[in-house]
């Protein structure tokens, strides 16, 4: 079965320092990888994701994601955050192929300071 | 419009009660879940649904029963409320599965408090 880690529960970062939210995944197989955000008392809604190909990936808001196989890491990175980002990250597995159904990680609170 | 809605927002009730949470997606999607989302903000699915049929049902105790009476609805029945049912239910849809998109679509949430 897959597993998700998500190595911080909170990441308190000045508003436009870089953030790194780090996610590390495993499984015996493919998977297919994915950052949610959730904005308080709203619903989850998707950041970026990673299914094939070039293993950097854009996302909305400025996000961006490196999967890195050997490492088993998916970690999510923005250059430049804003007070607006403040949020819980959460970092998402599926297995490839057949109906899976997504695992997630505990989430991680990014707090941005003024 | 809300592409998936969810009623009631908030409920609070009585240990013992029986209540229901209502999902609809407007998406035209295949597949339903349910999300429970406890005090930590750990996200656990539940169910799942596609085109009605239940294809992943977690370790549930059986006072919840999901119903889907077309693909486009998905209610969540849960007898006897204990206060450990006490959380956040997330409803979600996606198109065929979730591989093809790898795009979950969730619903505000629902907050429910048993006291």
């Amino acid at each position: 079965a897959q597993s998700v880690t998500q190595l911080d529960s909170q990441v308190p970062v000045f508003e436009e320092a870089p953030v790194e939210l780090r996610c590390n995944y495993s499984s015996s197989v493919s998977v297919y990888l994915f950052w949610y955000v959730q904005y308080p008392n709203q619903g989850l809604q998707l950041l970026l994701k990673y299914l094939s190909g070039s293993t950097l990936v854009k996302g909305i808001n400025g996000f961006e994601a490196e999967f890195n196989k050997s490492q088993t890491s998916f970690h999510l990175r923005k250059p430049s955050v804003h007070i607006s980002d403040t949020a819980e990250y959460f970092c998402a597995v599926v297995l490839s192929g057949g109906y899976q159904k997504v695992t997630f990680g505990i989430g991680t609170k990014l707090q941005v300071i003024p | 419009d809300t592409a998936v809605s969810q009623t009631p927002k908030y409920l609070v009730t009585q240990m013992g009660n029986d209540k229901s949470i209502k999902c609809e997606q407007n998406l035209g999607h295949d597949t339903m879940y349910w999300y429970k989302q406890d005090s930590k903000k750990f996200l656990k699915i539940m169910f799942s649904y596609n085109n009605k049929e239940l294809i992943i049902n977690e370790t549930v105790p059986n006072r919840f029963s999901p119903k889907s009476p077309d693909k486009a609805h998905l209610n969540l029945h849960i007898n006897s409320l204990e206060l450990g049912d006490s959380a956040v239910y997330f409803c979600a849809s996606s198109p065929r599965e979730v591989r093809d998109t790898g795009e979950l679509f969730f619903g505000e949430g629902s907050r429910l408090t048993v006291l």
